[in-house]
Order: C-alpha cells, then structure tokens, then sequence
C-alpha cells in the first residue's frame, strides 16, 4: 500500500477484555515496529519484527501484551485482559529494514481507550 | 542500552523568532539520529537525520541540526519559525547493528503571532 496503515483508528474497550490492533506495514518493508504514546511519555518502544521473528521485545510491558507477524507483512498486537493504564494512542512503523540508516514511516495510530 | 533525554517538554515563542529544541543521547556505540515531527492530529514523519559525513544536517523546510559526538547532543535549530511550525517534535537514536529506534519523550513547540 501507500502507507502503512492501522486498524481500527479508535478502539474503545471494558476493562478486562481482549483487544487486537492491527498494522498493514509498507510493502516490501521488512522490519515492523510497535511504539506506545502515552500523554507526557513520548514514543515507548514495544517490539519490533524483522520478517517474522521479533530479536527485540523487551519494550512489551508485561505478559499480557504478546504481537506476531505472518508472511512477512500484516502483525496484530494482542492485550488480554486489558487495564485503564493500557489506554493510549498505539504505533505502527515499517521500514526496509536491511540498512540502519533507513527512515520508519509510521501509521497513524489506534487510540485505546479502556472503561 | 541507549537512550534519547529531550529536555524540554514545551516551547513557546513568537513568530520569526529562533528556536531551538534540545536532545541528548546515551550510547557508547557509534549511532544514527533522527528528527521526528508531529503535527496537530497527523501521524509522524521524519523532519531529518544524521547518518555521517557532515555533522549538521538540514530539513527541507528550514531546520538543521548538529551532531556533537563530545556532547552526545543533537540540538534541533530553526532561526526564524512559522506558526505552522507548531508540532512536536521527537529525537531518536539507531545504535549501529541495531534495528531498534528508541525516541525522546517530545518536545511541543508553539508558534504564537
């Protein structure tokens, strides 16, 4: 596609149930990138795939977050039983990935709101 | 691990006024910086970056910044802003052989007539 695109745009959801976000990367790109933005805490990394595998997810906040990549393209992140304090606007970015100098262009985000 | 401090977390000034955005990072490896813009319910793209070669890089639309190895800093300049300047905007760092973009915490700028 044109860009990278996420689905839904705004996801609102009862404390304590399961949500999936959605991330179509760029095509071709093969690195995919997870982020968080939280109001006062910047862009706080989650995980990022190259290709299928994930070298680093440190950045996930606890064992309720889990993501995957399939064919090399389309990742859901997965938050089971979601909790007030996982309401924020969630990133996606992909880039080429086999430089380190290549830019990651980002989606623009689903807002989680969880009541 | 590296990371990207952004010690402003608000900027306000007038237009045509210079600006400058602060961002110091931590790493004992040899890096890749980035500039990230944010405007008003957009998604983010990047503004520039440093990769090497020469240590001040320049946007399209008049920003430079300079990367000071001694310093671990690459300050984000514009001498003169427009009111649609106004964004946020992040710093972030590649640490070489590593894919992972760590960013800053943003800095808010706002252009006032």
């Amino acid at each position: 596609g044109a860009g990278v695109s996420q689905s839904p745009s705004n996801k609102v959801t009862e404390k304590g149930k399961d949500v999936e976000l959605r991330c179509d990367p760029i095509s071709g790109h093969t690195a995919l990138y997870w982020y968080r933005q939280s109001l006062g805490q910047g862009l706080e990394f989650l995980i990022y795939f190259q290709g299928n595998s994930a070298p680093d997810k440190s950045g996930l906040p606890s064992d309720r977050f889990s993501a995957e990549r399939t064919g090399g393209s389309v990742s859901t992140l997965t938050i089971q039983r979601t909790q007030q304090e996982d309401s924020a606007v969630y990133l996606c970015a992909s880039s080429l990935g086999t430089q380190m100098n290549t830019e990651a262009f980002f989606g623009q985000g689903t807002r989680l709101t969880v009541v | 691990a590296q990371s990207v401090t952004q010690l402003d977390s608000q900027v306000p000034v007038f237009e045509e006024a210079p600006v400058e955005l602060r961002c110091n990072y931590s790493s004992s490896v040899s890096v890749y910086l980035f500039w990230y813009v944010q405007y008003p319910n957009q998604g983010l793209q990047l503004l520039l970056k440093y990769l090497s070669g020469s240590t001040l890089v320049e946007s399209i639309n008049g920003f430079e910044a300079e990367f000071n190895k001694s310093q671990t800093s690459f300050h984000l300049r514009k001498p003169s802003v427009h009111i649609s300047d106004t964004a946020e905007y992040f710093c972030a760092v590649r640490e070489g052989g590593s894919e992972k973009l760590v960013f800053g915490k943003g800095t808010k700028l706002t252009v006032n007539p």
